[in-house]
């Protein structure tokens, strides 16, 4: 079954510093990787999906996150944090072989400083 | 396109009593998911469905937890008695092939608190 993993509950970052967000996932074959975000009070939208070609994808709101094989890793980045990037992260892992599911990690927290 | 549709937003009921969230999915997709969200556990799947039909309900907790798909544009989570530790935030979400490689559209979520 897959897996993931979001090492990091809570990240705080000033304003126009950059952002990298970690996802580490588990699956036997190439998984098909998400980022959500959740805004307080909203359902979650997403940012960014990959699932072959080129490993560094680009999102929305200026974001992008590269798939590593070598390192079973998914990691989410922005160069430079706005204030309404505070929000909740999600990555989520889906493959063709677990059906229609998609496995989410816990999430990260993130707060930006003024 | 409204995207999907939950009611209630908010929901408190007391212990034992029946509770029904509601969802229409975005016209045209396929597949109806039932989130739960916690902070202890994250994000559940609880069940979906694809044309309609239940497709894995390995999630749903316990026999209290219901759910239907009566048509393509509807959805119910039946809690019948409610709990305590039922407060969550439930999500439905929507996608419209039904292929996991086939990003989920969310709603806003039914916040339950069961006293």
């Amino acid at each position: 079954a897959q897996s993931v993993t979001q090492p990091d509950i809570h990240i705080t970052v000033s304003e126009g510093a950059s952002l990298e967000l970690r996802c580490n996932y588990s699956y036997g074959a190439t998984p098909y990787l998400f980022w959500y975000v959740q805004s307080p009070g909203q359902g979650l939208q997403l940012l960014l999906k990959y699932f072959s070609g080129d490993t560094l994808v680009q999102g929305i709101k200026g974001f992008e996150a590269e798939f590593k094989r070598s390192q079973s890793s998914f990691n989410l980045r922005k160069p430079s944090v706005h204030w309404s990037d505070a929000a909740e992260y999600f990555c989520a892992v889906g493959a063709q072989a677990a059906g229609n599911k998609l496995t989410f990690g816990g999430g990260t927290r993130v707060l930006v400083k003024p | 396109d409204a995207g999907v549709i939950q009611s209630p937003r908010h929901e408190v009921t007391e212990m034992g009593q029946e509770v029904t969230l509601r969802c229409k999915p975005i016209s045209g997709h396929n597949s109806l998911f039932w989130y739960r969200q916690t902070m202890m556990r994250g994000l559940e799947l609880l069940i979906y469905f694809n044309n309609n039909v239940p497709i894995d309900d390995s999630g749903m907790p316990e026999d209290r937890f219901s759910a239907k798909m009566p048509n393509a544009s509807f959805s119910t989570l039946k809690i019948q008695p409610s709990e305590p530790r039922d407060s969550a935030v439930y999500f439905c979400a929507s996608n419209p092939t039904g292929g996991s490689n086939s990003p989920l559209h969310f709603g806003n979520g039914t916040r339950l608190t069961v006293t």
